[in-house]
């Protein structure tokens, strides 16, 4: 398995509340992704970085920010969550932009 | 803007059976083509891909032919086991339109009873 962690796995959290999920690879690969898995949407692009300090919006990136410092990490942070932000949330790395992603095994977040 | 549209689920079968997954694409411009597939409380991984026209990708027991003439990608198994049942993604990259990450479909759900 790509090495890969995403914490946490699980979190409730109340409408309103800052919320910051973090995605640690080991495989120093250059290119991360933050998806969004809902029931039949299938996964959907928030935000991806193609190096440190370098992101870019997906289709989904509104009440969503990104940071990468370092290149192990990608943070994800919802300033104010909501309750359409109840979501299971994938980080994924790729080598370059043409390779196949790795995915981590998911943060269930419940906003109430 | 690229889409991928898959077939419906659930697919129910019995072992041994025939399977069909349809995924049709539009894109810009000459993408990849994925099969990724999920099993419960897991993330995707991927199952196969194809990276031009009449190429076709095949793991275990899975294949898919990229089909340009019909923007198709449909995933097929001879035999299906009860170890398969899972979410089956389609997805494409297309580098064309700047986008540096992966399209997906809906997902099907595969069930294959005993």
């Amino acid at each position: 398995d790509a090495g890969i962690t995403q914490s946490p796995r699980h979190k409730v959290t109340e409408t309103g509340t800052p919320v910051t999920l973090r995605c640690h690879q080991t495989e120093n690969h250059r290119y991360m992704y933050w998806y969004r898995q809902d029931p039949g949407h299938g996964l959907r692009l928030i935000h991806y970085s193609y190096g440190v300090k370098d992101t870019d919006k997906g289709e989904v990136s509104d009440g969503y920010s990104v940071s990468r410092s370092k290149t192990e990490d990608f943070l994800l942070t919802l300033e104010s969550a909501t309750s359409s932000q109840t979501s299971v949330y994938f980080c994924a790395i790729s080598l370059d932009s043409n390779s196949p992603l790795h995915f981590g095994n998911g943060t269930r977040l419940t906003v109430t | 803007g690229n889409s991928v549209t898959q077939m419906e689920g659930p697919v129910t079968l019995s072992e041994e059976a025939f399977l069909t997954i349809n995924c049709t694409y539009t894109a810009t411009g000459y993408p990849s083509l994925f099969w990724y597939v999920q099993y419960p409380g897991e993330g995707l991984q991927l199952l196969l891909k194809a990276t031009k026209a009449d190429d076709k990708g095949s793991n275990k027991g899975f294949e898919a032919t990229y089909r340009k003439e019909t923007t198709s990608f449909h995933l097929e198994k001879g035999s299906v086991q009860v170890s398969d049942s899972a979410v089956y993604f389609c997805a494409l990259s297309d580098l064309d339109t700047g986008r540096r990450a992966l399209t997906f479909g809906s997902g099907t759900r595969l069930q294959v009873q005993p």
